[in-house]
């Protein structure tokens, strides 16, 4: 199957500080790529859905200004944690499709970010 | 807005027992795509099965299984011949393909293969 990498699997830093997440296709491009959080013991809660060029889609309730999103090329995509706080603390995950109707998401191995 | 229901929090059988999975949806729609995503400790997603709403036979992938009840709106998961390695959670995910093709995630299964 496809690859989808995330960088860095995991990320501590200070409270304020922000914080970037890689997430690329290695070997297809991904006309549309997802963000994803997941809580500890808990199922994965869509943030927001990114197509390469243009702004990416929020979910209702994820803040646009906290969570950047930044889709440059079709095999790159990026979340910024701005001014992260504790709160923000959890798993975040990618996935990539090449499109086409039911096409299969590609997930990325995750990335943990502690916010101190 | 479609829901996805998994009402089993946690499961547990032994080694080379089968044990199915259960999966409820809802949705206005008559083509959408059903999935089962397996995700081990190592917390990568991993694609079990696929099934079209279009199609009445239920797929099937080597030990995995679906029972698809389109008018029921059920999807469950057959795993036979259970092995350690299907130790992991498990998530039922619906798709609308109209749109951004978003994965409608159940609150998943915890599922245990004891020795």
């Amino acid at each position: 199957g496809a690859v989808v990498s995330q960088h860095p699997s995991w990320v501590i830093c200070k409270s304020g500080t922000s914080v970037k997440i890689e997430c690329r296709s290695l070997d297809f491009q991904a006309t549309t790529m997802f963000w994803y959080r997941q809580f500890p013991k808990q199922s994965l809660m869509l943030m927001a859905t990114s197509n390469e060029g243009s702004k990416a889609t929020y979910e209702q309730g994820v803040e646009k200004d906290k969570f950047l999103i930044n889709h440059a090329s079709l095999t790159l995509s990026t979340l910024t944690v701005t001014s992260a706080h504790p709160e923000d603390s959890s798993f975040y995950i990618c996935s990539a499709t090449a499109g086409g109707p039911g096409n299969e998401q590609f997930f990325g191995p995750g990335t943990r970010l502690t916010v101190l | 807005a479609q829901t996805v229901t998994q009402s089993q929090p946690e499961m547990s059988v032994q080694e080379a027992e089968t044990v199915t999975l259960s999966c409820t949806y809802d949705t206005s729609e008559n083509n959408y795509y059903l999935f089962w995503y397996k995700q081990p400790p190592s917390r990568q997603m991993i694609l079990v099965i696929r099934q079209e709403a279009y199609k009445q036979q239920n797929a099937t992938e080597n030990r995995f299984s679906v029972n698809f009840q389109k008018a029921a709106k059920s999807f469950s998961l057959k795993i036979s011949d259970s092995q350690l390695g299907d130790t992991a959670m498990y998530f039922c995910a619906f798709m609308n393909p109209q749109g951004a093709q978003k994965l409608v995630f159940g609150q998943g299964t915890r599922l245990t293969i004891n020795p």
